[in-house]
């Protein structure tokens, strides 16, 4: 079966880094997709990685390794507004996405 | 109308009614979505179209049905509505279907009592 894994909570400082994981198995690998989701709103994009390596975009990162089936997404310089869920995403092969359940953050003053 | 939009908000349905949601994009974008989020769970897809006139099933398509006539509108149809059907439902909606990003729309909180 396809099975994406993030942590389901996180608690971390306003002003401190953070590192939310992701690892996957599924039928097919064309792409992963962090989203953000704030309560009661509609997921909104982050990032897209389609290679390994690190993907840059100011405060947010995201990494992917295809070989052990893994990505995380680093979010620096926390602030408040950052406590959302962060949901990961895999395009399998039939070029449908796969969701994991989201990783709720908290971030603390 | 900018993006996506959803009808309705929110709905409180009795069981074995029909109930049809409403989607609608201006984007132009080939493909589109219905997912649908419950807690503890990811989002899961119901059904899909790649283009106007096609359309798959997803997931968990069983007593769900779509239609695609045009671009922009994808409506999802709950035949005979169940308890198990309470859910937050969003559309979203894709330039194409490999490599692009899904935009969402705002959602609708059903409840089937």
């Amino acid at each position: 079966g396809q099975n994406i894994d993030q942590p389901t909570e996180m608690t971390a400082t306003e002003g401190a880094i953070v590192q939310i994981n992701c690892t996957y198995q599924t039928s097919g690998f064309n792409g992963l997709f962090w989203y953000q989701q704030h309560a009661g709103e509609a997921p909104t994009f982050l990032s897209y990685n389609v290679l390994d390596g690190l993907e840059e975009k100011g405060r947010f990162s995201s990494f992917l390794s295809r070989s052990k089936g893994y990505s995380y997404l680093l979010l620096k310089e926390l602030q408040m507004k950052d406590s959302a869920s962060y949901l990961c995403a895999v395009r399998d092969s039939n070029y449908q996405l796969i969701w994991g359940a989201g990783t709720k953050l908290i971030i603390k003053p | 109308i900018a993006g996506i939009t959803q009808a309705p908000t929110s709905q409180i349905l009795a069981a074995g009614r029909r109930m049809t949601l409403r989607c609608t994009q201006d984007m132009r974008h080939n493909a589109m979505y219905w997912y649908r989020q419950d807690l503890g769970l990811g989002l899961r897809l119901i059904h899909y179209s790649n283009t106007a006139g096609t359309t798959g099933k997803g997931e968990v398509p069983d007593g769900y049905s779509v239609s695609r006539a045009n671009t922009d509108d994808f409506p999802l149809t709950l035949a005979s509505a169940v308890p198990s059907q309470t859910s937050v439902y969003f559309c979203a909606s894709s330039p194409g279907t490999s490599g692009n990003e899904q935009f969402f729309g705002p959602g609708t909180r059903l409840t089937v009592l």
